[in-house]
């Protein structure tokens, strides 16, 4: 069974550009997360998809990212524009339906210059 | 402080030698996981505790549970340099819906 893969796996991009990350689940896995760390701090959560719903977005850091997950299968995470403090490690994990283990993604290296 | 701390911040020991990792959390919890991360790579499962279990094991882990004190602790059995990595636990709150809350993780390194 293929784990958790995201792309691209690594990002280098200029202060007000757009980059769209893109998030496959576990297939079969109804619950799809995204987390992302920022350089010294911890992995923190930005949102929960539940198939195409947002069932939690209480993370999302402000309007400029833009998660979807149409169809329910894969997702993307859009910002736009980027800035400077956006840079870190994006994470996408994924459950099953009333499962409690989060299974993670190798996450994708973001730089913002 | 934050929810899920992990102490120590870096540990390091010689092959052979169990390691002990701590954690502290917060708040009420549904479950606590312990993830692995090798350097530069994604993070591994490697063990669930649910609130109600005091203790729990899967090959060279042993994780215990203490709600009372809001602490868990993970010890890796003669370890190996392979276990050298960073060490997270995170907390599934109750009330969050399964909105996890990570620790700044524990840094292993096991030397030869």
């Amino acid at each position: 069974e293929a784990g958790v893969t995201q792309f691209p796996s690594h990002s280098v991009i200029e202060k007000g550009q757009t980059v769209t990350l893109r998030c496959d689940p576990i297939s079969g896995h109804d619950n799809l997360y995204w987390y992302r760390r920022v350089m010294g701090k911890e992995i923190k959560f930005l949102l929960h998809f539940v198939k195409e719903s947002k069932q939690d977005e209480s993370g999302m850091p402000n309007n400029r990212f833009l998660a979807e997950r149409t169809g329910g299968t894969y997702s993307t995470l859009k910002v736009q524009p980027a800035e400077l403090e956006d840079s870190g490690v994006y994470f996408c994990a994924s459950s099953q339906d009333g499962g409690e283990t989060q299974y993670f993604g190798p996450g994708t290296r973001l730089l913002v210059l | 402080s934050q929810q899920g701390e992990e102490d120590p911040q870096a540990l390091s020991i010689q092959e052979g030698e169990n390691a002990t990792m701590n954690c502290s959390y917060k708040t009420s919890i549904n479950n606590l996981q312990w993830y692995r991360q090798n350097s530069g790579r994604g993070l591994v499962h490697l063990i669930l505790i649910r609130s109600n279990e005091r203790e729990k094991h899967s090959g060279r882990l042993r994780v215990t549970l203490d709600t009372s004190k809001k602490s868990s602790s993970l010890l890796i059995t003669a370890s190996r340099a392979a276990d050298t990595a960073s060490y997270f636990c995170a907390t599934d709150a109750v009330g969050t819906a399964s909105k996890l809350t990570f620790g700044t993780g524990t840094r292993l390194q096991v030397t030869l």
